[in-house]
């Protein structure tokens, strides 16, 4: 069964350094989201990608982030200067009609 | 208004017992309503989802209760296994937009006592 797949499980970086998460949807999909996930509290949107723009973003979704589409396959979140309250998981998902199928995540440490 | 209300935050139920978990939202545009079911250091993963056409789906030992003049929704966990035991959050979205972001719920922590 095709699956979203994410890179690195875990991050540890210290503040104000950059980090790209990286994420392979699955192949039919055309639509692309982030997600993140504080420790112990709900699933939040940042940010849906679609004909390889924004289609919406969050207000968490600030000038910090930005995301790509750099090939056919992969789909990156970047953070350009990690903040200690960017810790969180991060969850890219995909989707081709109404499901949207969500990746294992990955863990940011902001130290 | 983009809200989904979502209780109890932790159950406890008895092997065999039926889960029940409820969610209430406000904005009358969204059109899908997902559950999805979280274990630890894992992504969320979609157990059911119900349009709002009809007012109760189900798959299995999961089914969804849907009711729209009270804009609430339920999951309801028959035969409950100590399996079940995860983190299951409710979510909405209007997918008449295309892009539909999901909106989740709280989440609820279920335990399954053997």
């Amino acid at each position: 069964e095709p699956e979203v797949t994410q890179t690195p499980s875990h991050q540890v970086t210290q503040m104000g350094q950059e980090v790209i998460l990286r994420c392979v949807p699955i192949s039919n999909h055309l639509y692309f989201y982030w997600y993140r996930q504080i420790l112990g509290q709900k699933v939040e949107f940042l940010v849906s990608f679609y004909n390889n723009e924004i289609s919406e973003k969050s207000e968490i979704f600030d000038d910090q982030f930005s995301v790509e589409r750099p090939d056919g396959s992969n789909f990156t979140l970047k953070i350009r200067s990690t903040k200690l309250e960017d810790s969180a998981m991060y969850f890219c998902a995909s989707k081709a009609v109404d499901e949207q199928f969500f990746g294992p995540g990955t863990r940011l440490t902001v130290l | 208004q983009q809200q989904v209300k979502q209780s109890p935050q932790s159950l406890i139920v008895q092997k065999g017992g039926i889960s029940i978990i409820n969610c209430a939202y406000e904005n009358t545009a969204f059109d899908y309503f997902p559950w999805y079911q979280q274990f630890p250091g894992k992504g969320p993963a979609l157990l059911i989802a119900i349009r709002p056409d009809v007012s109760e789906k189900k798959e299995g030992r999961f089914t969804i209760s849907f009711n729209k003049s009270a804009k609430q929704f339920s999951l309801h966990i028959m035969d409950s296994q100590p399996g079940d035991s995860a983190t299951y959050f409710c979510a909405a979205s209007q997918v008449s937009g295309g892009y539909n972001k999901l909106i989740f719920g709280a989440g609820t922590r279920l335990a399954v006592h053997p």
